[in-house]
């Protein structure tokens, strides 16, 4: 069954630094990945996906991430991080026919 | 326009009561879900439906019962209340099944909090 861990409860980065965001994934058969963002109060929104094709992938809000196969991660990254970033980052893996979620990384930016 | 929206936003309750929480999108997806926040924000989900048909109904209390009567809406009863059934509890929707061909991207409602005193 796949699944992910995203290791890292918090992180906090000052405002204009770079930022990466851990997550491993379980083996198995070429994984769906994705990575959301939850804002405090808010839902869920999509940054990006992974389906096969270029490991590095694009998202929305300036993030991307890369899909290292060797090293089972899915890895979210931002080369400059802006206040409004703050929230909770979710890495989530598509196990059969649902979508499991990582616990979550609890980014804080300071000034 | 919402393309997934939950009502309420917020629910305060006392335990052994029963609530529901409504579910609707205007995206034309064919599946839907139920997921529970915890207060650790662990998010698991609960159930899905396919074109009304219930595809995922995880290891739930049968207290709690969804019914879906067209594909557009999903709803969640919950019967007798339990403290432990405070959480945030998102609905969402996808073109059509995870996994089914590839894999679909799921847009998240707002979110329901339901307290339960």
């Amino acid at each position: 069954a796949q699944s992910v861990t995203q290791p890292d409860i918090h992180i906090t980065v000052s405002e204009g630094a770079s930022l990466e965001l851990r997550c491993n994934y379980s083996y198995g058969a070429t994984p769906y990945l994705f990575w959301y963002v939850q804002s405090p109060g808010q839902g869920l929104q999509l940054l990006l996906k992974y389906f096969s094709g270029d490991t590095l992938v694009q998202g929305i809000k300036g993030f991307e991430a890369e899909f290292k196969r060797s090293q089972s991660s899915f890895n979210l990254r931002k080369p400059s991080v802006h206040w409004s970033d703050a929230a909770e980052y979710f890495c989530a893996v598509v196990n059969g026919n649902k979508l499991v979620f990582g616990a979550g990384t609890i980014l804080r930016v300071k000034s | 326009d919402t393309a997934v929206s939950q009502t309420p936003k917020y629910l305060v309750t006392q335990m052994g009561n029963d609530k529901s929480i409504k579910c609707e999108q205007n995206l034309g997806h064919d599946t839907m879900y139920w997921y529970k926040q915890d207060s650790k924000k662990f998010l698991k989900i609960m159930f899905s439906y396919n074109n009304k048909e219930l595809i995922i109904n995880e290891t739930v209390p049968n207290r709690f019962s969804p019914k879906s009567p067209d594909k557009a809406h999903l709803n969640l009863h919950i019967n007798s209340l339990e403290l432990g059934d405070s959480a945030v509890y998102f609905c969402a929707s996808s073109q059509t099944m995870t996994g089914s061909s590839g894999a679909n991207v799921l847009t998240f409602g707002a979110g329901s909090r339901l307290t339960v005193l």
